[in-house]
């Protein structure tokens, strides 16, 4: 198993662009999530998805938009990237939103210019 | 309000010696306690958690991690460390009774084991 699986590793944006982060688990969980890490600050979580079907805001959703696009797959659109938004992105998934450890892919190291 | 702290940027120990991460938290009502260690490059990985229990829990790689409800603490530990645990530690706690997906993650510990 892969487990979860992101792409791209790296991007460089300038000001402006659109893209979206792709993310993928095998493990057949139910809740997925998008984070971000910033030196000195840890993660936060941009949003989540507790179930197929639903997505919420989660502390620092400005800026970002998700689609949870089948049970497997979670992906993050920036809409108009700002320098402010780089930042490494992990996405993560868990069996339930409750009680369960989250396993986390590699990362993507953004670099807004 | 809900919130974690790792008061300890880095912590320094020689190998084969005991070591200690700390993590204090506060929820209003009952915490769910993990810990993840992230390796340079990596996503976290999942060492252990506290749900309800047994104060003590044991995880991957030798380590535990002791539940205190009066002093709020989820401290990480390990009885004799390896250079290869060397890496950056995350505690992250969720309000039990809160009915909503909250998990706030702390700033991360950097441990460097001294060969």
């Amino acid at each position: 198993n892969a487990g979860v699986t992101q792409t791209p590793k790296f991007q460089v944006l300038k000001t402006g662009q659109s893209m979206t982060l792709q993310c993928a688990q095998d493990m057949n969980h139910n809740s997925m999530y998008w984070y971000r890490q910033d030196p000195g600050m840890g993660l936060r979580l941009i949003y989540y998805s507790a179930s197929e079907g639903t997505t919420d805001k989660g502390e620092v959703p400005n800026g970002y938009n998700v689609s949870r696009l089948n049970k497997r797959e979670f992906s993050l659109r920036l809409e108009s990237a700002a320098p402010s938004q780089t930042s490494v992105y992990f996405c993560a998934s868990s069996q339930a939103w409750e009680a369960y450890e989250q396993y986390f892919g590699p990362g993507t190291r953004l670099t807004v210019t | 309000a809900q919130s974690v702290a790792q008061p300890e940027d880095q912590v320094n120990v020689a190998e084969g010696n005991p070591l200690t991460v700390k993590c204090t938290y506060s929820v209003s009502g009952n915490p769910y306690l993990f810990w993840y260690v992230q390796y340079p490059n990596r996503g976290l990985q999942f060492l252990l958690k506290y749900i309800t229990g047994d104060n003590l829990v044991k995880g991957s790689y030798g380590f535990e991690a002791e539940f205190n409800k009066s002093q709020t603490s989820f401290h990480l530990k390990k009885p004799s460390a390896l250079v290869s645990d060397s890496a950056l530690y995350f505690c992250a706690v969720r309000d039990a009774t809160s009915g909503t997906y909250k998990y706030i993650f702390g700033t991360g510990t950097r441990l460097k084991v001294l060969a």
